[in-house]
Order: C-alpha cells, then sequence, then structure tokens
C-alpha cells in the first residue's frame, strides 16, 4: 500500500450507466489528482485538486465529473461513457509540489 | 509549455548490466526531475528525484544526473535484477507548479 487507496479496482460499466471511482489518502497530503493512463500515450492529467479547491480541469469532456469533499478524498464520476473512455485511472496526492504518490489505479472498461 | 521527450522506449538488458534511460526538456525554468516505476498492475511510484541545484543524485543502486546547460537527465540503474523490469517514467516540473510534464515511459525488460 502507498497511502493512496483507489476503489474499485476494476470497473466494467455501460455507456448509459453512471458510477464513481473513489480515492482516499492517509498521507496528510495537501493536493490531489487524477490522471488517465492509456496504451500508447503519455500520462493525461484531467483535474487537480489543491486544499480542496479545483485549480485545473484540462478540458476534460463533462461527463468526468471531480468532487473532493475534504483534502483526504477525491471522487470521479462518471456517465455517458463512450468506448474510448476505457482506460486505467490514476489518483495522485502531494504535499504543496512535492513529487507524487499514486494509488494502484481503477481498470474501467466502457462496453 | 513543457514538452519531455524520453528515449529509449523499450529496453533489454541482461541481469547484471546497466541500463540507462535519457530525457531532454525543453523549458529551462524546470527544476525538479521525479522518476517513477510503475510495475504491472500498479500505479507509478517515485524511485527518486533531483533539483536543478544538483548535477547528481544516488540511491543504492539507481543514480540521476541532470545537465542542465543541455537540458536532460538520466537515470542509471546498475547491476540490473528482473525486479527491476517495469515501465519507467521522468518528468519535468517548474517552480512552484503543482504539475510536472511526463515523458511517454521506457518499458525495461530485465532478462535473468
Amino acid at each position: 500500500e502507498t497511502g493512496v487507496t483507489q476503489t474499485p479496482r476494476h470497473l466494467v460499466m455501460g455507456m448509459t450507466n453512471k458510477k464513481s471511482l473513489k480515492c482516499e489518502q492517509h498521507l496528510g497530503h495537501n493536493a490531489m489528482y487524477w490522471y488517465k493512463q492509456s496504451a500508447k500515450k503519455p500520462l493525461e492529467l484531467m483535474f487537480v485538486y489543491n486544499f480542496k479547491e479545483q485549480t485545473e480541469n484540462n478540458s476534460v469532456p463533462s461527463r468526468f465529473s471531480p468532487e473532493c469533499p475534504n483534502s483526504s478524498h477525491l471522487f470521479l464520476h462518471l456517465h455517458t461513457l463512450q468506448p474510448e473512455d476505457s482506460a486505467l485511472y490514476l489518483c495522485a496526492s502531494s504535499q504543496d509540489s512535492e513529487g507524487y504518490t499514486f494509488g494502484s489505479g481503477t481498470r474501467l472498461t466502457v462496453v | 509549455g513543457e514538452n519531455v521527450e524520453q528515449h529509449p522506449s523499450t529496453l533489454s538488458v541482461q541481469e547484471g548490466d546497466s541500463a540507462v534511460i535519457k530525457c531532454t526538456y525543453s523549458d529551462s525554468a524546470s527544476n525538479y526531475f521525479p522518476w517513477y516505476k510503475q510495475e504491472l498492475g500498479k500505479g507509478p511510484q517515485l524511485i527518486i528525484d533531483i533539483r536543478s541545484n544538483v548535477g547528481e543524485k544516488k540511491d543504492q543502486r539507481i543514480a540521476v544526473t541532470l545537465n542542465k546547460t543541455a537540458k536532460h537527465f538520466s537515470l542509471h540503474i546498475t547491476e540490473t535484477q528482473p525486479e527491476d523490469s517495469a515501465v519507467y517514467f521522468c518528468a519535468a516540473r517548474g517552480e512552484g507548479s503543482y504539475i510536472p510534464t511526463f515523458g511517454r515511459g521506457t518499458s525495461l525488460i530485465v532478462h535473468p
């Protein structure tokens, strides 16, 4: 365990479903992130929360909706996804701008 | 914005050999350079980092070197072992920024 826990580890959902990914960090960090990792592509930043305020939204489609209720928890709400959204979704945390601690990710398959 | 190039994309070595992965960056203001290791089924893990006021840093079998003038930095792994097999990512980040720019990754395969 890295101190960043993501659930579920695997998720299969239909294009009309609504689901949520959860991330929890036990490190006392003040920034949390969502990244998308697809095969043959670099890591793609989706959202950044710094002190619970969203500070970055990297042109992510509105079918992805983040929520950060407190500095330890981060959610990614999913609805009406497309097959090309299938990927590994990684959560990370950091203290200020230091190196990231990543979770193990959620492997999402959209059918 | 910052652009990070990483080479090679795949590196195959025999156990006991050394492995070197190289990255170049474009923004001379970048001052923090972390390296991550991602094993199968896991998220990336920070293994070593270097700041722009240092030219080299070592941690047991791994070392990172930084050449600010040429804007490149490298990861060196000596005496490679099969458990070093993973994908390695470099990154570069500017001062005060929360957001690093990642390289595309190098798949390192260590043959027993």
